[in-house]
């Protein structure tokens, strides 16, 4: 079993749908979450870190994480066609330099 | 400047030959590190360093040699490498590797080298 299971997709809603993506994981170690959105034939770039539990917001995404339940999640408002992506999850516990990711889910966000 | 920059873009080798991947990033950052991405799958890690020094190396085969000159550059050297080898090679830096602190799990990506053994 992996440490990190996300649902690959692909998603695919319309403009200005809440998109819901989420990751669950089996490590009870893990501290750090982040999530990377990645476009095609790019390199992934950093849009949410979340230190612990709780929320955190920036602009259009907020990142959830409830360790009790091992559950991650990344919803996104309004979601625009720019938002059509592969979106990862990484965490990490103790070992530094070494994050785990999620398999990715590809996002597509129709006009 | 907030970029790493990876070149080159695109590289196609065969199995005999020797190249280099390059990597540089202004940052500031003390922990850079070299990925592996296959199509649909996510990175994977490869090798770390911390301060110019090796600090992870994840069994990666010797074919794949990195070298960090100074705390601006990265290098991955290839030699005799495999058709299976072909990738997209990604470098990623962050601020260092302390265990307990945050900066550490902002990673930097570059734009990777889109990496194809014949």
């Amino acid at each position: 079993q992996k440490e990190v299971e996300q649902d690959p997709g692909p998603l695919s809603v319309p403009e200005g749908a809440i998109v819901s993506l989420n990751c669950t994981y089996s490590n009870s170690a893990f501290q750090y979450f982040m999530w990377y959105r990645q476009y095609s034939r790019k390199g992934p770039e950093l849009l949410m870190y979340t230190y612990s539990s709780g929320n955190k917001e920036d602009g259009r995404f907020t990142a959830q994480v409830d360790k009790s339940s091992k559950y991650i999640s990344l919803f996104i408002r309004d979601s625009q066609p720019s938002d059509s992506a592969t979106y990862l999850c990484a965490m990490r516990g103790t070992n530094a330099g070494k994050s785990t990711f999620g398999d990715g889910t590809t996002l597509t966000v129709k006009p | 400047d907030t970029e790493v920059t990876q070149t080159p873009k695109h590289l196609v080798m065969g199995m005999t030959n020797k190249k280099s991947l390059k990597c540089e990033q202004h940052m500031g950052h003390r922990a850079m590190y070299w990925y592996k991405q296959k199509a649909k799958k996510p990175p994977e890690l490869m090798f770390v360093y911390s301060y110019e020094k090796l600090s992870i190396n994840e069994s990666v085969p010797s074919r794949f040699s990195p070298e960090c000159p100074n705390s601006s550059l990265l290098n991955l050297h290839l030699h005799a490498l495999q058709p299976e080898d072909s990738a997209l090679y990604l470098c990623a830096s962050s601020q260092d590797l302390q265990t307990d602190s945050s900066s550490n799990e902002k990673l930097f990506f570059g734009s990777g080298t889109q990496l194809s053994v014949l």
